[in-house]
């Protein structure tokens, strides 16, 4: 398996441009979170999917945050209109809830600059 | 709340020298507790995981311990090396409610391995 990919893995936009990060999950894994760290805040839940439902997004920053999980293999994180304080390295993971074993894989993130 | 917290922020060693790193979590009712490392512009790559009902793991030269009564996790790290110098990052795993599943994230310890 190639992991969980992650795509773009830089993205430079200006204020008030959309934008959006994608997630490829592990085939197989049920859930899917996806995270953002910046220095200040180290790493901060944004929102997580179980079986393609999201299930908690309360750490969503502001409306102009949106995610979608449309099938197992694909979720998105959109910024409309994006803001400076938006940069930051957004990452995704999966996990499968085996025996009761969490097992966390992370992609290897977007690293956004918003201009 | 629930919030894990590591000491300290930053950390440098000789090579060869044994070290531990310290985290510790507000609420006892974790599931499991994950250690992560994160080397620069990197993703996080999976250490070791400490199920709640577990006291250690250990993997090569790496020693992870839990006691959920103090709310305490360590990680030992024996005989140093350059490679080792990266951001080690502490996760606990909340169980019940809307909590299931999601990783809650330390500040990370930036460790420096000087030859």
């Amino acid at each position: 398996d190639a992991g969980v990919i992650q795509s773009p893995r830089h993205e430079v936009t200006e204020m008030g441009q959309e934008v959006t990060l994608r997630c490829k999950p592990i085939s197989g894994h049920d859930y899917l979170f996806w995270y953002r760290q910046t220095m200040m805040r180290g790493l901060e839940l944004l929102i997580y999917f179980n079986n393609n439902v999201p299930i908690d997004d309360s750490g969503m920053p502001e409306d102009r945050f949106s995610a979608k999980m449309p099938n197992a293999s694909f979720s998105t994180l959109k910024i409309q209109p994006s803001e400076p304080r938006d940069s930051a390295v957004y990452f995704c993971a999966s996990s499968l809830r085996i025996q009761g074993i969490y097992g966390y894989t992370f992609g290897s993130g977007t690293r956004l600059t918003v201009v | 709340k629930q919030e894990v917290t590591q000491i300290p922020a930053a950390l440098s060693v000789p090579e060869g020298e044994n070290l531990v790193l310290n985290c510790s979590f507000t609420d006892s009712a974790i599931y499991n507790l994950q250690w992560f490392r994160q080397d620069p512009g990197k993703g996080l790559t999976s250490l070791l995981l400490i199920q709640s009902s577990q006291r250690e793991q250990t993997s090569g030269r790496l020693n992870a311990s839990l006691d959920k009564s103090s709310g305490r996790s360590t990680l030992y790290i024996a005989a140093s090396q350059p490679g080792d110098s990266a951001t080690y990052l502490c996760a606990a795993l909340y169980a019940g409610g809307t909590s299931y599943g999601k990783l809650t994230f330390g500040q990370g310890t930036i460790l420096t391995v000087h030859p």
